[in-house]
């Protein structure tokens, strides 16, 4: 099966700076990839697809990279709010679908 | 607009069996597949398995393979999502989830 490293697997940051986040899959996965926002408490949200597209109404500060096996995902100017964890997820048509180990982000 | 609406929460006991309903509305049932997620607390997510609707045919993670059985019901657009020999470790909230569409998940508690 295809495995998907997420680091760090925590982060620490401060309001503006800008935070990046990397997911490294064991196997080319092409773009199949998306980026979640988990917040306690909430339903995980879906914040990137097909590794940079963002879905309709999520902040254009959030912003997504790579294809293949490396890619990436960046929130240009943290704000407060953005205090979540954030998970990549790899999504073609070959099950299964692991998500990283997950990233907490706090400020 | 697209409602995933689970069923409530559940206390279980030990070796005992849950099974959690998944309400789709919004969308037309059969042309989305749907995935099942968990998160015990303090862990991450964890990708269970996808039933698609149309055909039922289901797929699941390794670790769930023999306790885990995905159902469907097309003429009420609810997906099922059953997990046998519960164990202390399976207490956590689960989540169906299409994509950008999430159900606001179903905590369930294993306990003696």
């Amino acid at each position: 099966d295809i495995r998907m490293t997420q680091s760090p697997s925590s982060l620490s940051a401060s309001v503006g700076d800008r935070v990046t986040i990397t997911c490294q899959a064991s196997q080319d996965i092409g773009n199949y990839l998306n980026w979640y926002q988990h917040k306690p408490g909430e339903a995980p949200k879906l914040l990137i697809y097909d590794a940079s597209t963002l879905v309709t109404g999520v902040s254009s500060r959030f912003s997504g990279s790579g294809s293949g096996t490396d890619f990436t995902f960046t929130i240009s100017s943290l704000q407060p709010e953005d205090i979540a964890t954030y998970y990549c997820q790899r999504y073609d048509n070959v099950p299964p679908y692991p998500f990283g180990q997950g990233t907490k982000l706090d400020i | 607009q697209v409602q995933l609406v689970q069923s409530g929460a559940e206390v279980k006991k030990p070796g005992a069996s849950v099974k959690i309903s998944c309400k789709a509305s919004g969308y037309t049932f059969t042309n989305y597949f749907m995935h099942w997620v968990r998160q015990a607390p303090g862990q991450g997510l964890e990708w269970m398995g996808i039933i698609n609707p149309r055909g039922g045919s289901t797929d699941y993670a390794q670790q769930f393979q023999g306790r885990v059985t995905m159902t469907r019901d097309t003429a009420t657009s609810t997906v099922y999502m059953e997990l046998s020999s519960l164990r202390s470790d399976d207490t956590a909230i689960f989540y169906c989830a299409r994509g950008r569409f999430w159900g606001q998940g179903t905590l369930v508690i294993v306990s003696s």
